[in-house]
């Protein structure tokens, strides 16, 4: 089974509109970590956004911010005022509780590609 | 600043060669990680290191092996490539074990094995 579900292949957006980007996750463990990571054109990824599972509130961080519900395993990521700048793709990730010495490493999902027109 | 760099942006290998993907990164992090990126697929995690001489097989490990002989450099090895290995590698290093910690990664090196 999937840990990471995006269920949007791509997604369309008018300059200076919000768009919510889908991200669910599946884990038993209490203590986890949910990122959000942008990938434009040029292949670098930049990390945008992070939410713990015992945080009360959701994060925000500028124009992102992290819709979280953590009943419905979900962590969407709204972007407010959309930019052109804003066209990539859009990574959800977790990170659960390692389990060893080894550690653990971010699960990502297969991504949403975020176009944005004028 | 955080920096991790990646031998080459692109690289043509010939089926049946030894490839070496060099990662290294300045921030004396304790983790490092070679995901490979296909469209569709997302990332998949090859292998990752915790330690000096440390490797854990990732989702994907088949075909791949890993070296890390210095804490700041880890390199993912074909050791013998296919075609079926074309894929865009992404290198990433990160601090601790703690759940939140974020994963950095380097620029990306886009593979093609004729």
């Amino acid at each position: 089974a999937q840990k990471i579900t995006q269920t949007q292949p791509g997604m369309f957006v008018q300059e200076k509109e919000a768009v919510t980007l889908d991200c669910t996750y599946d884990t038993s463990d209490p203590s986890y970590g949910l990122f959000w990571y942008k990938q434009p054109s040029s292949g670098e990824m930049i990390f945008l956004i992070y939410q713990g599972s015992y945080d009360q509130q959701n994060a925000t961080e500028g124009r992102y911010s992290l819709n979280f519900q953590k009943a419905r395993k979900s962590a969407n990521l709204v972007i407010s005022a959309s930019q052109l700048g804003d066209s990539a793709m859009y990574f959800c990730a977790m990170r659960e509780t390692p389990r060893s010495q080894a550690g653990t490493a971010l699960i990502f999902g297969k991504g949403t590609t975020l176009s944005v027109s004028s | 600043d955080v920096k991790v760099t990646q031998s080459s942006r692109y690289l043509v290998k010939r089926t049946g060669e030894k490839v070496f993907l060099e990662c290294v990164q300045d921030m004396d992090h304790e983790n490092m990680f070679w995901y490979r990126q296909d469209p569709g697929l997302g990332l998949r995690l090859i292998y990752f290191s915790y330690d000096v001489k440390m490797k854990e097989k990732g989702d994907i490990p088949e075909g791949y092996s890993v070296s890390r002989e210095k804490k700041e450099r880890f390199s993912l090895i074909l050791e013998s490539a296919s075609t079926n290995q074309t894929s865009m590698y992404l290198c990433a290093s990160s601090f601790g074990q703690g759940v939140y910690y974020e994963q950095y990664f380097g620029p990306g090196t886009r593979l093609t094995v004729t």
